[in-house]
């Protein structure tokens, strides 16, 4: 079965940069579009952006662009999301979600990502 | 990009209830409009596709309907379940927009 398994909660300094990772398993990941989702506590759900394994296309919510990259690495089926010059706004749980049939179907269970000094 | 106003923010209902929550797209999405429903501590599910198409294993008390800019989603028969906060996400246009939740609640 579809199952993604996301690295675990972060606690980075306000500057810096994170990695966050989403393996995937139990489907072709080349196939597929990935998504990543944003949700800062207590608030609703704000759309990052998707990626394509299988060529490595992209596209994004402009409002990310500069700050999310997406990546894919097929050898490992995994998808990677880097956050850069990180403030207290990116303190959010970041969700990779997959699409099969155009529709958010498969989500990974979340990484925390908390900037604090 | 579209903005999805979603009503009520929340609401107290009682087991057995018919439960009705909308979604209104700031312009047209056709039927380009999904349900999520999330429970404290979980990650968002798919409960409905393209407006009105019952995602996998999702009871038949949820039915989705709408088109263009409104959008409805019917919980026929309130399960203790149920209690949760439901969004919309149209992914007719860039960028795809959630609405911002309604949260059911009991009285």
């Amino acid at each position: 079965q579809v199952q993604l398994q996301q690295s675990g909660a972060e606690l980075v300094k306000p500057g810096s940069s994170v990695k966050i990772s989403c393996k995937a398993s139990g489907y072709t990941f080349t196939s597929y579009d990935m998504h990543w989702i944003k949700q800062q506590p207590g608030n609703g759900l704000e759309w990052i952006g998707w990626i394509y394994p299988g060529n490595g296309n992209t596209k994004y919510n402009q409002k990310f662009n500069g700050k999310a990259t997406l990546t894919a690495d097929k050898s490992s089926s995994t998808a990677y999301m880097q956050l850069s010059s990180l403030t207290s706004e990116d303190s959010a749980v970041y969700f990779c979600v997959l699409t099969t049939e155009g529709s958010l179907d498969y989500w990974g269970q979340g990484v925390m990502v908390t900037v604090s000094s | 990009e579209t903005v999805m106003t979603q009503s009520p923010t929340s609401m107290s209902t009682s087991i057995g209830e018919r439960v009705t929550l909308n979604c209104k797209a700031s312009q047209s999405v056709g039927i380009n409009v999904d349900w999520y429903q999330q429970t404290p501590g979980q990650s968002p599910k798919l409960l409905i596709y393209g407006a009105s198409n019952r995602h996998t294993g999702v009871p038949d008390r949820f039915t989705g309907s709408g088109f263009g800019r409104d959008f409805t989603l019917t919980i026929s028969n309130m399960e203790a379940e149920d209690l949760a906060v439901y969004y919309c996400l149209q992914y007719g246009s860039i960028p795809w927009t959630f609405g911002g939740g309604t949260k059911l609640e009991l009285k």
